[in-house]
């Protein structure tokens, strides 16, 4: 089975901070690679699709950048709202794996 | 408008058998395309992925829980139902059914989530 290895599993970072989150799968999963937020007592929220793509609603602070094995998860500019843990999930010929999980918290 | 919602028991013993239902609505399970998976996730813990089902009922299971998985549907009901035997006190965890939209699509859509709790 793919293995996700995600980092760091927690961060601080001041609002406005540049934030970014890396997910490393451990063999090629080409661009099959999405991105969750969670907020305490809620479902994941999808942010991020086939590695790079925007879902619908999200905000443009938020990209995904890589392929193959390394995977990256940026906030341009950290709010107070993004304040969650964030998940990143590959999927490969019908198996689905996340990662660990990276909590984000304000300085 | 899709939803999905998940019921089933709060409390199992360990040994018994967890049954879980998902009624979805918005969408059907036997469009081209559609699958609902069950994920867990322990309390303060990381997200697992179970199982699928898909729109031809065919099945997928996590490589190190398929021996205790059983996912099925009932179109007439909207309904997947998700069993796991041989419960554990390690099994308690919020189950969340969700839909994927295409094999290679991610998890747009997801329940509310159930907490299980296993205990004697």
């Amino acid at each position: 089975d793919i293995q996700m290895t995600q980092s760091p599993s927690s961060l601080s970072a001041f609002i406005g901070d540049r934030v970014t989150i890396t997910c490393q799968a451990s063999q090629d999963i080409s661009n099959y690679l999405n991105w969750y937020q969670q907020k305490p007592g809620k479902a994941p929220k999808l942010l991020i699709y086939g590695a790079s793509i925007l879902e619908t609603g999200v905000p443009s602070r938020f990209s995904g950048s890589g392929s193959g094995t390394d995977f990256t998860l940026t906030i341009s500019s950290l709010q107070p709202e993004d304040i969650a843990t964030y998940y990143c999930q590959q999927y490969d010929n019908l198996f689905y794996t996340f990662g660990q999980g990276t909590k984000l918290e304000i300085k | 408008q899709v939803t999905l919602r998940e019921s089933g028991p709060a409390l199992v013993k360990p040994t018994q058998t967890l049954t879980l239902t998902c009624t979805v609505s918005g969408f059907s399970l036997s469009t081209s395309g559609m699958c609902v998976s069950w994920i867990r996730q322990p309390p303060g813990k990381a997200l697992e992925w179970l199982a699928l089902i898909d729109w031809d009922d065919d099945e997928y299971y996590s490589t190190s829980l398929k021996t205790r998985l059983t996912i099925s549907r009932d179109t007439s009901k909207n309904q997947v139902v998700l069993t796991m035997t041989n419960m554990d006190p390690v099994d308690t965890a919020t189950y969340y059914c969700a839909r994927i939209a295409g094999y290679d699509r991610p998890i747009d859509y997801w329940g509310q989530g159930t907490l299980v709790t296993v205990s004697s």
